[in-house]
C-alpha cells in the first residue's frame, strides 16, 4: 500500500461547482499535511498546509484532516477555469521530507 | 520573489550518455531535493542534500548520483542514461529546520532515446 493515495481523476466539474479532492494516508506518525497545485508544464506550488485535525481555510480553499479515518481533503468553492490543474497531497515525514500522492487532475469547464 | 531555477526545460539525450541536470536556488536554503515525476506514480524522491557536500539517497537512487559543491547549486547526474529514465525531473529547496513546504523549480523534461 502506498503511504499516500489519491484518485488520479480526471475530475471534470462546471464552473462555480464545489470541488472535493481527497487523499488517504497510512502512516500516522507525523500529522502534517500539504496540498500542492501543479499547472501543466510547471513545477508544483504550495497551496495550503495543515497540522493535525480540523479545518484550515484560505479564501476559496479549505483543507481538512480527519485523523480517525486517515483522510485529507481539499475543498474548492466557486471553482474557476483557472483552478484546472493537478492537485497533489503530501504528508510530511518525521525527517521533514515530503511523501506525495500521485495527484488528481481537475478540469473546471467554463 | 524566491526562485528555484532548472537550467533546461527540455532535454533529449541518447542511451548511454552521461547527463547533468542543474538546479540553482537564490533563497540561501540548506536543503535541496531531486524528484522525478511519472504518470500514475507521482513524485518520487531520488536524492536530497541537507547542506553543502552532504547527500542522502531517496527512494529511487539507482542510476543517479548528485553533487552539492555550493549551497545554491544541486546537480543530478545520470551516469549512463537509459530509456527508463525518461521523465520529468523536479528540483526543490527548503530552509533548514522548516517543516513547511518546498519551493519547486519548473522541471526538466528529459527524453532518452
Amino acid at each position: 500500500q502506498k503511504e499516500v493515495e489519491q484518485d488520479p481523476g480526471p475530475l471534470s466539474v462546471p464552473e462555480g461547482a464545489i470541488v472535493s479532492l481527497n487523499c488517504t494516508y497510512s502512516n500516522s506518525a507525523f500529522q502534517y499535511f500539504m496540498w500542492y497545485r501543479q499547472y501543466s508544464r510547471k513545477g508544483p506550488e504550495l497551496l495550503m498546509y495543515t497540522y493535525s485535525s480540523g479545518n484550515k481555510e484560505d479564501g476559496r480553499f479549505t483543507a481538512q484532516v480527519d485523523k480517525s479515518s486517515k483522510y485529507i481533503s481539499l475543498f474548492i468553492r466557486d471553482s474557476q477555469p483557472s483552478d484546472s490543474a493537478t492537485y497533489l497531497c503530501a504528508r510530511v515525514d518525521s525527517s521533514y521530507k515530503l511523501i506525495f500522492g500521485s495527484g488528481t487532475r481537475l478540469l473546471v469547464r467554463p | 520573489d524566491v526562485k528555484v531555477t532548472q537550467s533546461s526545460r527540455y532535454l533529449v539525450k541518447r542511451t548511454g550518455e552521461k547527463v547533468f541536470l542543474e538546479c540553482v536556488q537564490d533563497m540561501d536554503h540548506e536543503n535541496m531535493f531531486w524528484y522525478r515525476q511519472d504518470p500514475g506514480l507521482g513524485l518520487r524522491l531520488i536524492y536530497f542534500s541537507y547542506d553543502v557536500k552532504m547527500k542522502e539517497k531517496g527512494d529511487i537512487p539507482e542510476g543517479y548520483s548528485v553533487s552539492r559543491e555550493k549551497k545554491e547549486r544541486f546537480s543530478l547526474i545520470l551516469e549512463s542514461a537509459s530509456t527508463n529514465q525518461t521523465s520529468m525531473y523536479l528540483c526543490a529547496s527548503r530552509a533548514q529546520g522548516e517543516a513547511g513546504g518546498y519551493t519547486f523549480g519548473s522541471g526538466t523534461r528529459l527524453t532518452v532515446v
